[in-house]
């Protein structure tokens, strides 16, 4: 198992400015994962973050607007920029097992995000 | 875009009482389906993964059941408690590792 913690843990913040958040792992894991949850809506992946390398995003999310950092195999950044209310959500890390298909998903606390 | 449907939406159970929600995914290209729980300002965590048709997974007072020509898990909790209290989402992985989420059921147990 691996144990996540996040930074921060909630934040108000007003339209238009960026929020970073932070994430570590207790471990050296190759991938860690960047996750959202609108209200109402279903966990979506935004990016996998490798270290060494520029991160993959998935349709509908773009690195200007999602950057990431991955400094070294225990921390990533996730940078939300330019923040309108529709980027409100809770925002998760995630590493997996690395069991192949039965790869289970270990998350962090998440960070609750309000955008006015 | 894969569809994951879990329903209900949400649900209010009597403390003792036994629920079950479904979880509804694509029949093709399936490689497995895992459980988690989901309390409130807490991390999700993870019940079970199952990856056979026919596949039943228990662990304590919550089991999962499993039909992949169907496309459809249920979980079970028997006696539920206060403490189930909790969102349960459903992933799966189907012809890729990047598992795709349900919106989630709400459980709220009542004393």
């Amino acid at each position: 198992s691996a144990v996540i913690s996040q930074k921060p843990s909630r934040d108000i913040c007003q339209r238009g400015t960026s929020l970073t958040i932070q994430c570590q792992v207790d471990s050296q894991v190759t991938m860690m994962f960047w996750y959202r949850q609108q209200p109402g809506q279903s966990l979506t992946l935004i990016a996998t973050a490798n270290q060494g390398s520029e991160a993959t995003y998935e349709s509908g999310f773009v690195i200007d607007k999602f950057p990431i950092s991955r400094p070294n195999l225990t921390f990533s950044t996730l940078t939300v920029s330019n923040m309108s209310p529709e980027d409100s959500s809770i925002y998760l890390c995630s590493v997996d097992s690395g069991q192949g298909v039965t790869d289970t998903q270990y998350f962090g606390p998440g960070t609750r995000l309000t955008v006015l | 875009i894969l569809n994951v449907e879990q329903s209900p939406q949400s649900l209010h159970v009597q403390e003792g009482d036994s629920t079950n929600f479904t979880c509804s995914f694509p029949s093709s290209n399936f490689y497995a389906l895992h459980w988690y729980r989901w309390e409130t300002a807490k991390s999700p965590e993870a019940l079970f993964v199952m990856t056979l048709n026919g596949d039943e997974k228990k662990k304590g007072r919550i089991s999962a059941t499993l039909n992949t020509k169907e496309g459809y898990s249920y979980l079970y909790i028997k006696g539920s408690q206060p403490e189930d209290s909790a969102t349960y989402l459903c992933a799966f992985k189907g012809g890729s590792y990047i598992p795709t989420f349900g919106r989630g059921t709400s459980l709220i147990v009542h004393p």
